[in-house]
């Protein structure tokens, strides 16, 4: 599966908008971009995914370059409860193939 | 709530010995993934079976076997422990088989402490 890019960490102030990037450059045109999270001591939770056009689900919204080489995940207003790590994955089979992920830090 | 029961929530266990790690899908998926997260690896892809059947291999070492019961749910047994195999154990369901704009949702894990 092709690799994706993200800062290790990022940090945000309570009730502020929160972009988190991904570079994903090999990207194929049958990968999705997904987006999971894992808050500290429970499994990863689903966040958002997409293969070409922006989404927008109650959770985020994730906004796909024209290239698709890089994609955005944002968070219109951060809480507490987003701190967590957000992973970014490029899918085109059956499994997903995490990688170190972002650690977003929510500054009250 | 994911809808993904694992059990047990913690389980220490010495060196040598055998455990087995029990999930529960969501009501209605067929498929299931195991993955192994530990602190200097991530979360690495083991295992996945679809109503059954074995579908994909990942990172599993030979110690280690799944199975997926006709109920389901599945097992994932790690025999001859070593301290190397501490972690944090997740399961997670899909509906599909998988491809590549099918979501899963994750267990809470088991945490596996070999002493």
């Amino acid at each position: 599966d092709a690799k994706t890019t993200q800062p290790n960490s990022m940090e945000s102030n309570e009730e502020e908008p929160v972009h988190l990037p991904c570079n994903h450059s090999t990207i194929s045109g049958t990968d999705y971009i997904h987006w999971y999270r894992q808050l500290p001591s429970q499994g990863p939770e689903y966040v958002i995914h997409g293969l070409t056009s922006n989404v927008n689900n109650r959770m985020a919204s994730l906004a796909i370059a024209e290239d698709r080489k890089s994609s955005t995940l944002i968070l219109h207003r951060a809480t507490l409860r987003d701190a967590a790590v957000y992973y970014c994955i490029l899918k085109s089979g059956n499994q997903f193939y995490f990688g170190t992920g972002t650690s977003l830090t929510v500054i009250p | 709530d994911s809808g993904v029961t694992q059990t047990p929530k913690h389980l220490i266990t010495a060196t040598g010995q055998r455990v087995t790690l029990r999930c529960s899908p969501r009501s209605g998926d067929l498929s299931v993934y195991w993955y192994q997260q530990s602190l200097d690896q991530g979360l690495q892809f083991l295992i996945q079976y679809y109503n059954g059947e074995e579908r994909a291999k990942g990172n599993i070492l030979e110690r280690f076997s799944a199975q997926q019961f006709p109920d389901l749910h599945s097992e994932l047994n790690l025999s001859s422990l070593e301290l190397g195999d501490s972690a944090l154990y997740f399961c997670a369901s899909s509906v599909a088989p998988g491809g590549a704009s099918t979501e899963a949702f994750f267990g809470q894990g088991t945490r596996l402490t070999v002493v």
